[in-house]
């Protein structure tokens, strides 16, 4: 089975500040990979699919790299909204998460 | 207006089981990879379950020969069905359709198709408990 590491599992960042979080896969996935946000008490929000693409409606300042084992997640200037946690999500072989990054205002 | 809606969730005791059901709105469940998805309390999320508009099925290692993935066309609905249940199955309960967003040629004639979850429901909770 494919295993989805995150680092930082938890970060405290500002407004307006640049984040990056990371997603490394136990094997290559070449681009399959998605990120999701999730708030307290809702469903996941898909961000991000196939390493890079943004999905409809979700804002440009939110960026994703990689392919192979290795992948970011970019938010170019944090907004109050996007404190949340974010998880990583392989779909080459059947479907892993990783265990999460939790975004919080410092 | 594409939708799905959880429900049979509830407090079940350890060895028990219980039937899931996603009715979904807005498109065909039967046509479309449909996935499972949980997350325990202060948890993660886990995949569960997944069963590929072909027809195909597969499992998450801890859920393996206790859980089962259906649909019916009829109720464009999903189902999982959860038996032999035990305390760390306490979860909420994701169903997501899981949608082909991005397709690249082999070029060989066919394509390779990029998966993601574009469309969840909010969740039913499943506590296992004596």
């Amino acid at each position: 089975d494919i295993q989805m590491t995150q680092s930082p599992s938890s970060l405290s960042a500002s407004v307006g500040d640049r984040v990056t979080i990371t997603c490394r896969a136990s094997q290559s996935i070449y681009t399959y990979l998605n990120w999701y946000q999730q708030k307290p008490g809702k469903a996941p929000k898909l961000l991000i699919y196939a390493a890079s693409s943004l999905q409809s409606g979700v804002p440009s300042r939110f960026s994703g790299s990689g392919s192979g084992t290795d992948f970011t997640l970019t938010i170019s200037s944090l907004q109050s909204e996007d404190f949340a946690t974010y998880f990583c999500q392989q779909s080459f072989t059947t479907r892993t998460f990783g265990q999460g990054t939790k975004l919080e205002i410092k | 207006e594409v939708q799905l809606v959880e429900s049979g969730g509830g407090l079940i005791q350890p060895g028990g089981s219980l039937r899931l059901s996603c009715a979904a709105s807005g498109f065909t469940v039967i046509s479309n990879y449909m996935s499972w998805v949980r997350q325990a309390p202060g948890k993660g999320l886990e995949w569960v379950s997944i069963i590929y508009s072909g027809g195909s099925t597969y499992y998450a290692d801890s859920v393996e020969g206790r859980f089962t993935i259906s649909r019916d066309n009829s109720e464009n609905s999903l189902y999982l069905q959860m038996n032999s249940l035990r305390d760390e199955d306490t979860a909420v309960y994701y169903c997501a359709k899981d949608t082909p967003l991005a397709e690249v040629p082999t070029g060989r004639g066919s394509y390779y198709y990029f998966y993601a979850m574009d469309v969840w429901g909010q969740g039913t909770a499943v506590t296992v408990s004596s």
